[in-house]
């Protein structure tokens, strides 16, 4: 069965520092890709990053990163030098399958950024 | 550069009433695909529509949840006789091609509040 793991539903982190979001997937298909949105408190879902199962290098998009490690089915959401507007909902998805469209969401973690 | 749009943002109806959620794509996006998210929980898909053709509604209650995307015009996720259970946000996304792990954009979202 496919799946998608985010054990924290609620993180904190300080502004400037760098925070890790966790995010496991269980998937049998060799190819699929897997996704981080951002919802914030206004409700609208913002893309953030993608990884292919194949892409030999990690993602990064200004300062999202993603820890990509395929034998751990792991794909953790890193967000570097942390701003007051990354307080927000953070999922991650994946689309398994070739020619699969849907997305499997995960739970969610709600991200809190200090001053 | 319209992104994906949905109206009405907040929708509330009694119960027994219909509701109708709009959904544009964004320009030269002729994938349309439907997810409700429950209170404190991910995204389910729903439904995956082309234009004229629905291609996927596994995720969809079998009975009083239909959807369209007409040739011309918006999509339209129409539930009849809405219960309590409805009450959720509905978030319609679009992508350009429709192929497998293809990043989708998603919309604001429609907060149905079902009284």
């Amino acid at each position: 069965a496919q799946k998608i793991t985010q054990t924290q539903p609620g993180m904190f982190v300080q502004e400037k520092e760098a925070v890790t979001l966790d995010c496991t997937y269980d998937t049998s298909d060799p190819s699929y890709g897997l996704f981080w949105y951002k919802q914030p408190s206004s409700g609208e879902m913002i893309f953030l990053i993608y990884q292919g199962s194949y892409d030999q290098q990690n993602a990064t998009e200004g300062r999202y990163s993603l820890n990509f490690q395929k034998a751990r089915k792991s794909a953790n959401l890193v967000i570097s030098a942390s701003q007051l507007g990354d307080s927000a909902m953070y999922f991650c998805a994946m689309s398994a399958g070739k020619g699969t469209y849907k997305y499997i969401f995960g739970t969610g973690t709600r991200l809190k950024v200090l001053a | 550069n319209a992104g994906v749009m949905q109206n009405p943002r907040h929708l509330v109806r009694r119960r027994g009433q219909e509701a109708r959620l709009r959904c544009s794509p964004m320009k030269g996006h002729s994938h349309v695909y439907w997810y409700r998210q429950l209170p404190e929980e991910g995204l389910k898909f729903m439904v995956y529509l082309q234009k004229e053709n629905i291609i996927d509604e596994s995720g969809m209650p079998k009975e009083r949840f239909s959807a369209e995307f007409p040739k011309e015009g918006p999509s339209i996720l129409r539930i009849q006789q809405v219960v309590r259970g409805d009450s959720a946000a509905y978030f319609c996304a679009s992508s350009p091609r429709g192929k497998g792990q293809e990043t989708q954009y998603f919309g604001p979202g429609t907060r149905l509040l079902v009284l």
